[in-house]
């Protein structure tokens, strides 16, 4: 059966620091690994990652994967209280009933001022 | 460009009575998706379409139907709601099924609750 885990579940910290976010996966017919932000509504799409050891930057999140070992790392620097979120990694694979895309249960952020 | 959108936002139903969640999207996508958001269990995929005319079953689709008779439509039914059915439901679509470049782009959910 196909697996996501993010770790960890919930995490406080506080401005200006440095958070990095865990998603293993265990999946078959592996095609690319997303992460979402979600803010009480609607995950709004971070990175998609489809090469090991290519990081994806865009401001101050970044993001790597890692295909021998299962796993991407979402980091993210000089923490602002926007960035309070639910941050969701997800797995796209090929499945033989067609596309499939699963989620891992989010890691919830909180950056406190 | 309206992205996704979700009819209706919030609904209350009574066990029992039926409904029909409405997703559009303006993106000329060919997949489109129907999720439902538990607290502690992530996002799983009730039912998908890969295009106009097609479904298919996802992670948890037992207790709703789905039908896109127009590409820009996903409809998601309960025919007979019960308490379990209590969730926020999100659509999504994408432009292919998740090529190198494809990502899911979602709506704004409807919160459902089933008395």
């Amino acid at each position: 059966e196909d697996k996501v885990v993010q770790s960890p579940l919930s995490l406080v910290v506080h401005e200006g620091d440095t958070v990095t976010l865990n998603c293993s996966y265990e999946v078959t017919n592996f095609r690319s690994l997303l992460w979402y932000k979600q803010e009480k509504k609607a995950p709004t799409f971070l990175f998609m990652l489809t090469s090991s050891g290519i990081e994806k930057k865009s401001g101050r999140l970044s993001s790597i994967l890692d295909k021998k070992e299962l796993f991407s790392i979402l980091n993210i620097t000089a923490t602002q209280t926007g960035d309070s979120a639910v941050y969701l990694c997800a797995s796209h694979t090929n499945s033989n009933s067609g596309y499939a895309l699963n989620f891992g249960k989010g890691t919830s952020l909180l950056v406190t001022p | 460009n309206a992205g996704v959108t979700q009819t209706p936002k919030f609904r209350v139903l009574k066990t029992g009575q039926s409904m029909t969640l409405l997703c559009a999207q303006d993106m000329n996508h060919e997949y489109m998706y129907w999720y439902r958001q538990d607290p502690g269990m992530g996002l799983r995929l009730i039912h998908y379409s890969v295009g106009e005319g097609t479904t298919a079953k996802g992670e948890v689709p037992d207790g709703y139907n789905v039908s896109r008779l127009k590409k820009q439509n996903f409809l998601l039914g309960l025919e007979s709601a019960a308490p379990s059915q209590t969730s926020v439901y999100f659509c999504a679509s994408s432009r292919f099924g998740g090529g190198s470049t494809d990502t899911q782009y979602f709506g704004p959910g409807t919160r459902l609750t089933v008395l």
